[in-house]
């Protein structure tokens, strides 16, 4: 099993939809959550921190299930510059700075 | 303030030529990461460096994979006899370590584009 597994995609979906991706990791000694987002060509950026209780930002919104060892990202109100593939980002456990990356899910927004 | 720099963008190797990669980090940021991503993949961890000290290199492929940070500043990735399963993008990443316990968040250069043929 990989350390951390996304579905690939792609997601199509129309401006203005809700859609969710999950992420699944299989350390369950790990610590910090992130989604990062990357653009064609582009390096990855920080998108946002996932928090225990979860968290939202604007049309985002981020939870951990530490029993069931995922995390999701949930995007409401779809924009055509949401299209990007996002990458679920787990550490190796306590304060340790190595993280997995997964293989990323693109998002295709379509007008 | 100034990002992540890395230098070349873009290089093309002859297969068994050497290449080294540069890398500019944020500066202050304590903690420098360097990845592989291949074509439809996510980032792939290959070393990390806590100011000079190479902390984590388990991601190293192969013996020919080598990285430095003598001065805890700017990094060096050195790919000797470079390969066609070499050619990916490279990216290196800085964080401010605040050690407190916390998994800092990474800041990505461009990366470099390698081609080997």
């Amino acid at each position: 099993r990989k350390e951390v597994e996304q579905d690939p995609g792609p997601f199509n979906v129309p401006e203005g939809a809700t859609v969710a991706f999950n992420c699944t990791y299989s350390n369950s000694a790990s610590q910090s959550f992130f989604w990062y987002r990357q653009d064609c060509r582009k390096e990855p950026k920080l998108l946002m921190s996932v928090y225990s209780s979860g968290n939202e930002d604007g049309r985002f919104t981020a939870q951990l299930n530490r029993a069931s060892q995922y995390i999701s990202l949930l995007i409401r109100d779809s924009k055509l510059s949401d299209s990007a593939t996002y990458l679920c980002v787990v550490n190796q456990g306590g304060g340790y700075q190595k993280v997995t990356f997964g293989t990323g899910t693109k998002l295709q927004v379509i007008p | 303030g100034a990002g992540v720099s890395q230098s070349p963008r873009y290089k093309v190797a002859k297969r068994g030529q050497d290449v080294a990669l540069r890398c500019d980090p944020i500066s202050g940021h304590v903690s420098l990461f360097w990845y592989q991503q291949a074509l439809g993949q996510g980032p792939e961890f290959l070393t990390y460096f806590q100011n000079e000290a190479q902390l984590d290199k388990s991601g190293l492929p192969s013996d020919r994979f080598f990285a430095e940070r003598p001065e805890g500043s700017v990094s060096t990735l050195k790919i000797q006899r470079t390969q066609q399963e070499d050619s990916a993008v490279y990216l290196c990443a800085s964080s401010f370590y605040s050690g407190a316990g916390n998994t800092d968040t990474q800041y990505f250069g461009p990366g470099t584009r390698l081609t080997v043929l």
